[in-house]
């Protein structure tokens, strides 16, 4: 099965920092990749799908990037209700894995 | 509006079975792939199991194949986890999600969870 392995496994930003989270695919998964994003005892909620594009009602200072193996979500300017652990996944074929995550707090 | 409720879940002990229900309201449940999802306390997303809108296909991560059973009803708009030989790893929240798109699913819409503690 093809692993999902996100860096860094947390990280602590101030605000308005430009934040990036990266996840690698084990094998090629073309951009089925989405990313998740859960908020400290909240359900997770779907932010970015094939790779790139933005969940609709996501904030526009959330963005991703990649194709093959290697991909990222980027935070802009991050914010105090950002504050969360972010997940990749891979959707190309069963299983759907997820990253291990990333924890994210504000310095 | 667009709803999933879990329910069923609890405590039980090792080597019990339990089966958990995922009520869908606010859209087409059959239109949708639906999805377990489950998070042990303080851990990450674990991928669990799919079943396809029709019910003709079913796939399950490893570590439950052979001991739960995902199924559906869509004339009760409900889906069902079904788990056999419990082992304490299966301690988790158990998420249900709407699976969206052809044949590669994203999961748009999540549960609110059932908790789920396999103990003696």
């Amino acid at each position: 099965d093809i692993q999902m392995t996100q860096s860094p496994s947390s990280l602590s930003a101030s605000v308005g920092d430009r934040v990036t989270i990266t996840c690698r695919a084990s094998q090629g998964i073309s951009n089925y990749v989405a990313w998740y994003q859960q908020k400290p005892g909240r359900i997770p909620n779907l932010l970015i799908y094939a790779a790139s594009t933005l969940q609709s009602g996501a904030p526009s200072r959330f963005s991703g990037s990649g194709s093959g193996t290697d991909f990222t979500l980027t935070i802009s300017s991050l914010q105090p209700e950002d504050v969360a652990t972010y997940y990749c996944q891979k959707y190309n074929s069963a299983p759907w894995t997820f990253g291990q995550g990333t924890k994210v707090e504000i310095k | 509006q667009v709803q999933l409720v879990e329910s069923g879940g609890g405590v039980v002990q090792p080597g019990k079975s339990l089966r958990l229900s995922c009520a869908a309201s606010g859209f087409t449940f059959s239109d949708y792939a639906m999805h377990w999802v489950r998070q042990a306390p303080g851990k990450g997303l674990e991928w669990v199991a799919i079943i396809l809108y029709d019910g003709s296909k079913k796939y399950y991560v490893d570590s439950v194949r052979g001991r739960f059973t995902i199924s559906r009803d869509n004339f009760r708009n409900t889906l069902y986890l079904q788990m056999y030989s419990l082992r304490a790893e299966d301690t988790a929240v158990y998420y249900c999600t709407r699976g969206v798109g052809s044949t590669h699913h994203v999961f748009d819409i999540w549960g609110q969870g059932t908790m789920v503690t396999v103990s003696s």
